[in-house]
């Protein structure tokens, strides 16, 4: 069955320093998301992703982040500058339809730890 | 603004009873609403979803029930199984790209 697979599954990081997480989604699949979580809270929505552009951002996604899909098969996150308040975890997630349409399909995440 | 929340945080069943869920959200214009379950460790897993032109959608074990007069959504489960301990979420969809997650019940299935 198609997954959704994220790397890593857990990076620490010193506060300050760049970090990207990676994602591939299912092949067929046209929308890419990053949501976090962190520990014991509920699930936020980060960012969303379509035809090689954002085409929604929450508030949480401030000048910090920034996303690519570099290659036609990954689709990355980075954090240019760590704080200590971004360790959570990350999903990504990737649906075939827009998100008013059909399921959400998410990874297993990637935990971020900032030290 | 939008908030998608939950009544309950913690939900203890026996196993083969029924298991409610509820949640409450705010945004009236949210046309769409998911159910999604997530286990320990892992990322949320599409259960149910229902459209504000249905109050009630069925699934296998599962139903879930929209009341658009009051803003209440609810997750029924039948027969609640050992698998189905998890942490439960409900989303709405404010028209588009963004799915917004309310804050979860944590469902303990005792056998």
């Amino acid at each position: 069955e198609p997954e959704v697979t994220q790397t890593p599954s857990h990076q620490v990081t010193q506060m300050g320093q760049e970090v990207i997480l990676r994602c591939v989604p299912i092949s067929n699949h046209l929308y890419f998301y990053w949501y976090r979580q962190i520990l014991g809270q509920k699930v936020e929505f980060l960012v969303s992703f379509y035809n090689n552009e954002i085409s929604e951002k929450s508030e949480i996604f401030d000048d910090q982040f920034s996303v690519e899909r570099p290659d036609g098969s990954n689709f990355t996150l980075k954090i240019r500058s760590t704080k200590l308040e971004d360790s959570a975890m990350y999903f990504c997630a990737s649906s075939e339809k827009i998100a008013n349409t059909g399921e959400l399909f998410f990874g297993e995440g990637s935990r971020l730890t900032v030290l | 603004g939008e908030s998608v929340g939950l009544h309950l945080p913690t939900l203890s069943v026996q196993e083969g009873d029924n298991s409610i869920i509820n949640c409450a959200y705010s945004n009236s214009a949210s046309d769409y609403f998911i159910w999604y379950k997530q286990e320990s460790g892992k990322g949320p897993q599409f259960i149910i979803d229902i459209r504000s032109n249905m109050d009630k959608r069925q699934g296998q074990r599962v139903t879930v029930l929209l009341n658009k007069t009051v803003k209440h959504l609810s997750l029924q489960i039948a027969a609640t199984q050992p698998g189905d301990s998890a942490v439960y979420f409900c989303a709405e969809n404010t028209g588009g790209f963004k799915t917004i997650f309310g804050a979860g019940t944590r469902l303990f299935v005792k056998a």
